[in-house]
């Protein structure tokens, strides 16, 4: 089965603390991940995919195969990263989203 | 070109009634997707067009539901005979063919049955 779990609902990290979002995924072929966000009252949009390896906004995903993970982290969270963030797995056309993670930073 | 536009954005109608919702994509983008998100869920595909060929469709798309892009433009997404479990946010995103991970999304149509 094609699935990706968030584990965590709602994450309340301080300001200046790390960031780990976590996401795991099923998927028996090679996976395509993306990390999603939406911030409030803003359109759901593309963080970044796995295959790129770059920082966005600080954040970053590592693909773990063997643990079947990509976790999204940040080492220093800032109130502007507060947002419902969705892990996603692109198995052909689709993208399969997980339920979503929401963020809260606390000053 | 603004993006991603949905119409309209609220629509709340009784069971049983049929609903019709609009979605136009950034222009030069020929694939177009819809996606259903109920309350503590993520965004789930219902069905994708490139052009104006459907290439997919989700098992979770009862008979009730079709949607078509005559012109490969603009799609509309029917429900017909709608139900208390069809009250649910409907998204439209548009991509590229060559880059569909990367797919812009609208804002979104509310829909609640009474």
């Amino acid at each position: 089965a094609q699935r990706v779990t968030q584990p965590e609902k709602l994450l309340s990290v301080f300001k200046g603390a790390p960031v780990e979002l976590k996401c795991n995924y099923s998927y028996s072929g090679s996976p395509e991940l993306f990390w999603y966000v939406q911030y409030s009252r803003q359109r759901l949009q593309l963080l970044l995919r796995h295959i790129s390896r770059e920082s966005i906004k600080g954040f970053t995903a590592d693909l773990n195969k063997g643990e079947t993970s990509f976790h999204l982290k940040k080492p220093f969270a800032q109130e502007e990263d507060s947002a419902m963030y969705y892990c996603a797995l692109k198995p052909n056309d689709k993208i399969i989203f997980g339920k979503g993670t929401r963020l809260h930073i606390l000053p | 070109d603004t993006g991603v536009s949905q119409n309209p954005r609220h629509k709340i109608t009784k069971r049983g009634q049929n609903v019709t919702f609009r979605c136009d994509p950034i222009s030069e983008h020929n694939r177009l997707y819809w996606y259903r998100q109920t309350l503590g869920q993520g965004p789930e595909f219902l069905t994708y067009f490139q052009n104006e060929a459907q290439l997919e469709k989700s098992r979770l798309l009862s008979d009730r539901f079709s949607a078509e892009r005559p012109k490969g433009s603009f799609s509309t997404l029917e429900i017909q005979r709608t139900e208390q479990g069809d009250s649910a946010m409907y998204l439209c995103a548009s991509s590229l063919a060559g880059q569909s991970y990367e797919q812009y999304f609208g804002p979104g149509t509310r829909l609640t049955v009474t």
